[in-house]
Formats: structure tokens, sequence, C-alpha cells
């Protein structure tokens, strides 16, 4: 059981909008403006696509953006294409003693 | 460009100790404000956070493993290591090594490796 609620799944049609949604508690999200999500294609090494709840890394399309309210955060992405299909994984910063906490991951089909 | 590399065995006995490397290149491992860390996946799951080693050798763990695995990092060859003792099944995932920024969030991750515990 992930530490981060994200559902299980997400669906969209190309050109569409997504928001993937990551629910925690007043220890993690709630508390620090530490999210990031990642995106991890089958096979492959995550990729940071935001960090601190809504910075984009460089060479991150700005279809990608994130967003945070209470002890949900959530990413929206926009004008999906057909290469955004992927998993995308939520995370937090939990304090100095949990330090890191995961959602479960949402598949997301295009 | 940082680049990260696991090396080790891809099958562990039960009740054996899983040893994992990762090399770092294109970066210094003593380049301050990075945690060097360890991160794994059950097939299919999500991923756990396992703990980080600082360039000091300061160190940080998972409390639902913390029992069982160390983190140490050796400087002349810009690489850290993992060490999970008494493993199980459960253990069965790909381990991720990673470099870590303060906040806990990860700028850059090794590319894998599968590590199977069976007999």
């Amino acid at each position: 059981q992930s530490a981060l609620t994200q559902p299980r799944s997400v669906s969209g049609s190309p050109g569409q909008s997504v928001t993937i949604s990551c629910t925690g508690s007043s220890s993690d999200v709630g508390s620090y403006d530490y999210v990031s999500w990642y995106q991890q294609r089958p096979g492959k090494a995550p990729k940071l696509m935001i960090y601190d709840v809504t910075k984009r890394p460089s060479g991150v399309p700005d279809r990608f953006s994130g967003s945070k309210s209470g002890n949900t955060a959530s990413l929206t992405i926009s004008g999906l294409q057909a290469e955004d299909e992927a998993d995308y994984h939520c995370s937090s910063y939990a304090g100095t003693y949990t330090f890191v906490v995961f959602g479960g991951g949402t598949k997301l089909t295009v | 460009q940082v680049q990260l590399q696991e090396s080790g065995p891809g099958l562990v006995k039960p009740s054996q100790t899983l040893s994992l490397t990762c090399t770092v290149s294109g970066g210094s491992i003593i380049s301050g404000g990075y945690f060097w860390s360890w991160i794994r996946q059950e097939a299919g799951k999500g991923l756990e956070w396992i703990g980080y080693s600082y360039y000091s050798g300061s160190t940080n763990y998972n409390p639902s493993l913390k029992s069982r695995i160390s983190v140490s990092v050796d400087t002349s060859k810009n690489q850290f290591s993992l060490k999970l003792n008494s493993v199980t099944a459960a253990d069965t995932a790909v381990y991720y090594c990673a470099r870590e920024l303060s906040s806990g969030q990860i700028d850059y991750w090794g590319q894998g490796i599968l590590v199977t515990v069976s007999s």
C-alpha cells in the first residue's frame, strides 16, 4: 500500500487534457511544496517531469503542469500526444524521518 | 550530464544478502547538495524509497527497511552501494540508483537492475 493515492488509470484522446491526482496527508503533500512527478515508459527508468509542485526541468514540454491544493497534488497534461502514454508516479517529501513517499502510479492511455 | 549505472547479481538466494553498486559518471559524488539513493519497484507496482547516503557517509533509511539495509559511498571510485540482508521473495524488484536532492526529488536515475530472490 503506497503512502500517496493515485488513480490506477486515466485515459484521453489526442489533443485533449487529462489530470492525474495524488492524495497524501498533512504529513507529506499538505506540509511541503516538494511534490514531484515522474514519467515512466515500459522497461525504462522514471524521468522527472515536475518538481517543487509546479516547476518543469529543462526539456519538459509546457504541456505538463503541476498544482497542489491541501493534501492533493495534480498533474495536468494538455494537448495529449501518443508519446505521453506511460505510467506517472507522484512523490512528496515527508520530513527528515520518512523522507520520501511515492504514489502507486497511474497508467495513462492515449 | 550525470549518468548512473547499477551492477550486481540478478539472482540472490533467500536469507542471503543483496549487494548492488552504482557507478556515477559525468559528475562527482562529492558534489555537495546531493544524496545518493536507492529506490525499488516490484513488478507492476509503485516506487519505494529505500534510503540514501551523503558523500560524507551520513545516511537515512526507509523506516520499514532500516533494520536490514546499509548504503555506503566510495568516493575514490565515485560509487555508492546498497546491502540488503535477510532477503525474501518480497524483495524481488527492479532496483534503481539515483541522485536525490535534499527535497527528496530525484533528478537522475540509473537504468535499473532486476534482482530476483529465489533458491
